[in-house]
């Protein structure tokens, strides 16, 4: 059962520019998290944000969240050639406490 | 140590076979969970345990058994798999699993084909 859906589905950029994804989701939650995911690997953790919070900064990340529109965005500025990875967005369902995954956004940093 | 460890790497069985996945965190974590993901898509979440009791299971079918022996051990039992079921299996962990539970802690996947 998918939660989320992410757009773009994939996103190619020039390094040094910067990456916008955003993520919506169906129901209420207690937070949204942002994973990322090289090729084949595990998911690691980037960002977490809690229903109560509008905008967190980490390094290069800044992640938004409008619980209204049921809506986040995850920016990261300055993108590396190292940053081509997959990004999903996770949602800790109020309810159940479930972590479901949203469709997630591959991003491609050329050099 | 903020590892969670998967074992075996990869794995190639027969629909006849029994075969386990295991995964291991030494983090102290009272929540462990178990995902499938098939290529391109996100994870999906299959079973849950909070303190070592089965919170939830997302109605996978009953060919996939999961165990927790303690609160670092977590198996996947897998027995009469069909080839649909081949996939990345991902194991996690995190502090309680009860609420607001925080960062997910993901080990590196364990590939599963089955022919």
């Amino acid at each position: 059962s998918q939660q989320g859906e992410e757009d773009p589905q994939a996103l190619s950029i020039q390094e040094g520019e910067n990456a916008t994804m955003n993520c919506s989701y169906k129901t209420s939650i207690n937070n949204l998290q942002w994973y990322r995911q090289n090729s084949g690997r595990g998911l690691v953790h980037l960002i977490l944000i809690r229903s109560n919070e509008r905008e967190k900064h980490s390094g290069r990340l800044r992640v938004t969240l409008d619980t209204s529109k049921k809506s986040s965005s995850l920016l990261i500025t300055a993108s590396r050639a190292a940053d081509t990875a997959s990004y999903f967005c996770a949602t800790e369902q109020h309810s159940s406490y479930k972590l479901i995954f949203g469709s997630g956004t591959r991003l491609l940093v050329r050099p | 140590d903020t590892e969670v460890t998967q074992t075996p790497k990869h794995l190639v069985m027969g629909m006849t076979n029994k075969k386990s996945l295991k995964c291991e965190q030494h983090m102290g974590h009272r929540a462990m969970y178990w995902y499938k993901q098939k290529a391109k898509k996100p994870p999906e979440l299959m079973f849950v345990y909070s303190y070592e009791k089965l919170s939830i299971n997302e109605s996978v079918p009953s060919r996939f058994s999961p165990e927790c022996p303690n609160s670092s051990l977590l198996n996947l039992h897998l027995h009469a798999l069909q080839p649909e079921d081949s996939a990345l299996y991902l194991c996690a962990s995190a502090t309680s699993g009860r609420g607001n539970t925080g960062e997910l802690f993901f080990g590196e996947g364990s590939r599963l084909t089955v022919l």
